[in-house]
């Protein structure tokens, strides 16, 4: 069974830089295109950044180009998010999903991030 | 982007019931359809791909169809279990994009 740990949430302040990390278990993880997922209730589900099974095809929410940064080890079977310049309009939960026959099929428990002075 | 729209956007039902969800994209999107299910502080869960494809360990009483533009989610025979929230979200061109959800409540 895909299983997906998230870590490395937290209260950060305006301006400031996260790195969310999504530890992988149960699958070759190499196999499997990522993506970061986030939610808020105001907002919904908005999907971010999506990495494949080894490192390429990166792409990016346009709300976080050129302030996130996906990447990926399969060394340590992690993908990561390194996330800089936060707003407040970055309060979210994150999720990392694993691609399987669809896109976002197999998920994290979700990291809170909450951006505040 | 490819907007996706949702309706009705809560529903009340009874145990028992069944209940349809629809679901509307902005532009053709083929088959590229995934329906989740996310009951509150969890993780969305991926019931459906490919519009019609139910996830392995996914019970029959789900169902989706539709192509193109337009498609439905529909549950049978209502459980406690499955008053939760419904998302669709299409996969036929990026970015991502999810629709706003349907609240399924009990009557």
């Amino acid at each position: 069974e895909v299983y997906l740990l998230e870590s490395g949430g937290g209260f950060v302040e305006p301006g400031g830089t996260r790195r969310l990390s999504c530890a992988a278990s149960g699958v070759t993880f190499s196999d499997h295109a990522m993506s970061w997922v986030r939610q808020t209730a105001e907002k919904g589900l908005e999907w971010v950044a999506i990495i494949n099974g080894r490192g390429g095809g990166i792409m990016y929410a346009d709300s976080v180009k050129g302030r996130f940064t996906i990447s990926r080890d399969n060394t340590k079977n992690t993908l990561y998010l390194e996330m800089n310049s936060l707003t407040a309009d970055d309060t979210a939960v994150y999720y990392c999903a694993a691609r399987g026959s669809g896109t976002l099929d197999y998920w994290g428990q979700g990291s809170l991030v909450t951006v505040s002075s | 982007d490819i907007r996706m729209s949702q309706s009705p956007s809560s529903l009340s039902a009874s145990i028992g019931d069944t209940v349809t969800i629809t679901c509307r994209a902005s532009q053709g999107i083929s088959n590229n359809l995934a329906w989740f299910q996310q009951k509150p502080g969890k993780a969305p869960k991926s019931l459906i791909y490919g519009a019609t494809s139910l996830q392995s360990g996914v019970p029959l009483k789900f169902s989706g169809s539709g192509s193109g533009t337009d498609f439905t989610l529909t549950i049978t025979n209502l459980q406690p279990e499955d008053f939760a929230t419904y998302y669709c979200q299409q996969y036929g061109s990026y970015p991502l994009t999810f629709g706003g959800g349907t609240k399924v409540d009990i009557k």
